[in-house]
């Protein structure tokens, strides 16, 4: 069964960054693809990048691009999505996923990242 | 990037109905359309894949149609337990794209 595991939330400051991590189990994650997804408050789901297996080059959408780093680690198992440059708009819950071809089967607990000055 | 758009934004309906969401996509997406069932803060949940196909654990009530642009989540006897937020998302190209909800509500 997968289980991903993330970090607590966080308190970050307009103009800083943020750094969210899974810890996946249950999964062989070096062949696992892997996406962030977040949902601002009332709001839908939005992709935010994700990476096929940890050979590979992550993909961005085209609105975080430059913004976001996605990386892996192998020998822990852990995933992190990196979000610098924070504005207001970036309030969301961030959410690591799983599944095969941009089909999300196991999510992760999701990270509350909030923006205050 | 590729447009979802579900109605309606808002149902209300009581235990035992049959209810009907729809999802638009803004091209063609052949099968490729997932559903989610979302409760209040916790994440998304799929339901089901590739347009009609029942994820694993979920109740039969549950099932999905359509194919090309149009898609239908349809909960065939509602329970208590199915009072949620649904999201559609397309599958088909990257990136992924999901629609932006039908909250549905106790009548």
């Amino acid at each position: 069964q997968v289980q991903l595991e993330q970090s607590g939330a966080e308190v970050k400051k307009p103009g800083s960054s943020v750094k969210v991590s899974c810890k996946a189990s249950g999964v062989t994650f070096s062949t696992s693809a892997l996406s962030w997804v977040r949902q601002a408050p009332g709001q839908g789901p939005e992709w935010m990048g994700g990476i096929a297996s940890t050979f590979t080059t992550p993909t961005y959408a085209q609105k975080f691009q430059g913004r976001v780093t996605i990386s892996a680690d192998e020998s822990t198992s852990i995933a992190y999505m990196d979000l610098s440059s924070l504005g207001f708009e970036d309030t969301a819950v961030y959410y690591c996923a799983t599944g095969a071809t941009r089909t999300f089967d196991s999510w992760g607990q999701g990270t509350l990242v909030t923006v205050s000055s | 990037d590729i447009q979802m758009t579900q109605s309606p934004s808002s149902l209300s309906a009581s235990i035992g109905d049959r209810v009907t969401i729809t999802c638009r996509a803004s091209q063609t997406i052949s099968y490729s359309l997932n559903w989610y069932q979302q409760k209040p803060g916790k994440a998304p949940n799929l339901l089901i894949y590739a347009a009609s196909s029942l994820q694993s654990g979920v109740p039969s009530r549950f099932s999905g149609s359509g194919s090309g642009t149009d898609f239908t989540l349809t909960i065939s006897s509602l329970q208590p337990e199915d009072f949620a937020t649904y999201f559609c998302q397309q599958s088909y190209s990257t990136p992924p794209t999901f629609g932006q909800g039908t909250n549905l509500e106790i009548k």
